[in-house]
């Protein structure tokens, strides 16, 4: 069976210092993958998407990137941030477009 | 893109009530799916469910696919169910956008 993998599960870090999340999936080839914000505990926003090795693509201008170096890795960085990158961040997968997404357990990020 | 909104917003219930929490899409959607956030905020998959009617024991969900909203139903209600339950959905290929969710007590 498929399963998705973030960490850390919890992060602090000053403002201005880089970050970088991880999330793997394991079980399944050349998935979609996602990365979404909760901010404030309500709604989840879409900040990048994947559908293949080094093709990533943006939903809104912001502080973050995002890098997929292997079929089955994504990752969140940032060079500097910003209090206002603070919040829950999710990643997800898919088969393809359009079907059911499944989401790891989250990272809560605090920015000090 | 999309908008979803989902009412109510805030939903208090007494343990063994029924509720039905709505979701109303702005455009028709190939991609719907009903989530529950528990208190440790994992997001969990209820239902994926584009069109017709699914049951999963208590949770059963319906979406009119042509009058462009779904409908989840809890019956039984257990304090188990608290959380906030959110809609997505998406007609761009994934993309999903996901409604500001409803904040469900349920007290003993």
């Amino acid at each position: 069976s498929q399963t998705i993998h973030q960490w850390p599960a919890t992060l602090v870090q000053p403002v201005g210092s880089p970050l970088s999340l991880e999330c793997t999936v394991e079980g399944t080839s050349n998935p979609n993958l996602y990365w979404y914000r909760q901010a404030a505990g309500r709604g989840l926003q879409l900040l990048f998407y994947s559908v293949g090795i080094g093709q990533i693509s943006s939903e809104v201008p912001q502080n973050l990137s995002a890098s997929r170096p292997q079929d089955r890795q994504f990752i969140l960085s940032s060079k500097k941030l910003l209090l206002s990158d603070s919040g829950f961040y999710l990643c997800a997968w898919s088969v393809r477009g359009e079907q059911p997404q499944h989401f790891g357990d989250g990272t809560r990020l605090s920015i000090l | 893109g999309i908008q979803v909104e989902q009412s109510p917003p805030d939903l208090i219930l007494q343990e063994g009530a029924n509720s039905t929490l709505r979701c109303n899409f702005s455009d028709s959607v190939n991609n719907l799916q009903w989530f529950h956030q528990n208190p440790w905020g994992q997001l969990i998959n209820l239902f994926y469910i584009p069109s017709g009617t699914k049951q999963n024991g208590r949770l059963s969900a319906t979406t009119v696919a042509t009058e462009r909203y779904s409908l989840l139903y809890i019956s039984s209600s257990q304090t188990t169910d608290s959380g906030v339950y959110f809609c997505a959905g998406d007609n761009q290929g994934g993309k999903l956008i996901f409604g500001q969710g409803t904040e469900l007590s349920v007290k003993p």
